[in-house]
């Protein structure tokens, strides 16, 4: 019962280099999101996708991109890491529209941009 | 548009102490409530949940109600447990916007013995 999976779960860039996070969900959920979380901000939506092949910016969308080539994965990418995407990244799932259902996250992916 | 305000933290109590952690919202829309829970080095988890006016939520010895007169949904216990350690968040969503989440700042709780 694996749920959603990031992967890595640690890593360190230098300023420049790109880079792909990885999130895989088994729960055959349509929904997908993209956060990142910083001391003192909460967790800011990156980018979401409705169903394979479809992807929208969130309220932080800049610096990212994102593929939903398939169902189960959502990948989110950095062309050129910057010191200020260091952070915290998380990514959810959920079943399908409706507001009354839960997200469930992984358990998050640490990145440091030196 | 969207958002959550949440009492600053950390909150600090001793062992079977009362807990309360305020959250109020604005919303276009009729949200959907959550409080997710953060323990150190994990993800977020569902604690509990309320869909409609005056639901009350519950899990864990976990407690919210949702207050549509004061835009509120606050987060109790009746006796905190060590374990209980951890970041608190309130989260809407609303039924336009594909349900993302809004979130609070989040709410360090820390509990001593």
């Amino acid at each position: 019962n694996a749920g959603v999976t990031q992967t890595p779960k640690f890593r360190v860039l230098k300023t420049g280099q790109s880079m792909t996070l990885l999130c895989a969900q088994d729960m055959n959920h349509e929904y997908m999101y993209w956060y990142r979380q910083d001391p003192g901000m909460g967790l800011r939506l990156i980018h979401y996708s409705v169903g394979e092949g479809t992807t929208a910016k969130g309220e932080v969308p800049d610096g990212y991109n994102v593929s939903r080539l398939k169902k189960q994965n959502f990948l989110l990418g950095l062309e050129s890491a910057a010191p200020s995407q260091t952070s915290v990244y998380f990514c959810a799932s959920k079943e399908d529209t409706y507001s009354n259902q839960p997200q469930h996250f992984g358990d998050g992916t640490r990145l440091s941009i030196l | 548009g969207d958002s959550v305000t949440q009492m600053e933290g950390p909150v600090t109590l001793s062992e079977e102490a009362f807990l309360t952690i305020n959250c109020t919202y604005t919303a276009t829309g009729y949200p959907s409530l959550f409080w997710y829970v953060q323990y150190p080095g994990e993800g977020l988890q569902l604690l509990l949940k309320a869909t409609k006016a005056d639901d009350k939520g519950s899990n864990k010895g976990f407690e919210a109600t949702y207050r549509k007169e004061t835009t509120s949904f606050h987060l109790e216990k009746g006796s905190v447990q060590v374990s209980d350690s951890a970041v608190y968040f309130c989260a809407l969503a609303v039924s336009s916007g594909y349900s993302t989440l809004t979130f609070g700042k989040g709410t360090m709780l820390l509990v001593s013995p």
